[in-house]
């Protein structure tokens, strides 16, 4: 199994542009989390999907800030117009949905975002 | 709402040295918890999780971690610590009303050779 995949890696925008995130979860896996990393903040939940379907964004910090899930192995998070203060390390995660027990979160390997 | 603290910012230990790192929570519900990694430039990875049953919980790599209820703790353990366990540690508590982690902010752990 590849592991959660996220693209791209790396980032480098200016102020205004339009940035787009990119996850492919773990087949199989139905819940697919957004993370947030920065040295201020740390790590914070921004949005999560059930089923394709979004739980809770109340982590989202504005309305620049959008994701979507059309289907099972995709999610977008996107950014518009992007801000220096958005540059941080944004982290996709999946992992089975379970009614009576939680499952792992698996994480991908993030993408460094820079906006200057 | 949930909050996890750890209160060990950076930590600079020897080889062979013990490590301890504290964690502690607030919150009301039924309790799940977890440490994760991260190495230098990769993505965070799971040490070990307490849902139930026994509070001392072993994890990969030689780790463990106790779940004390009275103490609202779940520090990390390790008795003789390598220069490869150099990464960030982050304890975590499951919302699963929610079904989201939210996380301490994270202990760097540097190990000198």
């Amino acid at each position: 199994d590849a592991g959660v995949i996220q693209s791209p890696r790396h980032e480098v925008t200016e102020m205004g542009q339009e940035v787009t995130l990119r996850c492919k979860p773990i087949s199989g896996h139905n819940s697919l989390f957004w993370y947030r990393q920065t040295m201020m903040r740390g790590l914070e939940l921004l949005i999560y999907f059930n089923n394709n379907v979004p739980i809770d964004d109340s982590g989202m910090p504005e309305d620049r800030f959008s994701a979507k899930m059309p289907n099972a192995s995709f999610s977008t998070l996107k950014i518009q117009p992007s801000e220096p203060r958005d540059s941080a390390v944004y982290f996709c995660a999946s992992t089975p949905l379970g009614t009576f027990s939680y499952n792992e979160q698996f994480f991908g390997p993030g993408t460094r975002l820079t906006v200057l | 709402a949930q909050s996890v603290s750890q209160h060990n910012h950076h930590v600079i230990l020897s080889e062979a040295a013990s490590l301890e790192l504290g964690c502690n929570y607030s919150y009301g519900g039924t309790v799940n918890l977890f440490w994760y990694v991260q190495y230098p430039g990769q993505h965070l990875q799971l040490l070990l999780k307490y849902f139930s049953g026994d509070p001392l919980v072993k994890g990969i790599k030689g780790f463990e971690a106790e779940f004390i209820k009275s103490k609202f703790s779940f520090n990390l353990r390790k008795p003789s610590v390598q220069w490869s366990d150099t990464a960030e540690y982050f304890c975590a508590v499951l919302d699963t009303g929610r079904r989201a982690l939210t996380f301490g902010s994270g202990t760097r752990l540097q190990v000198q050779p």
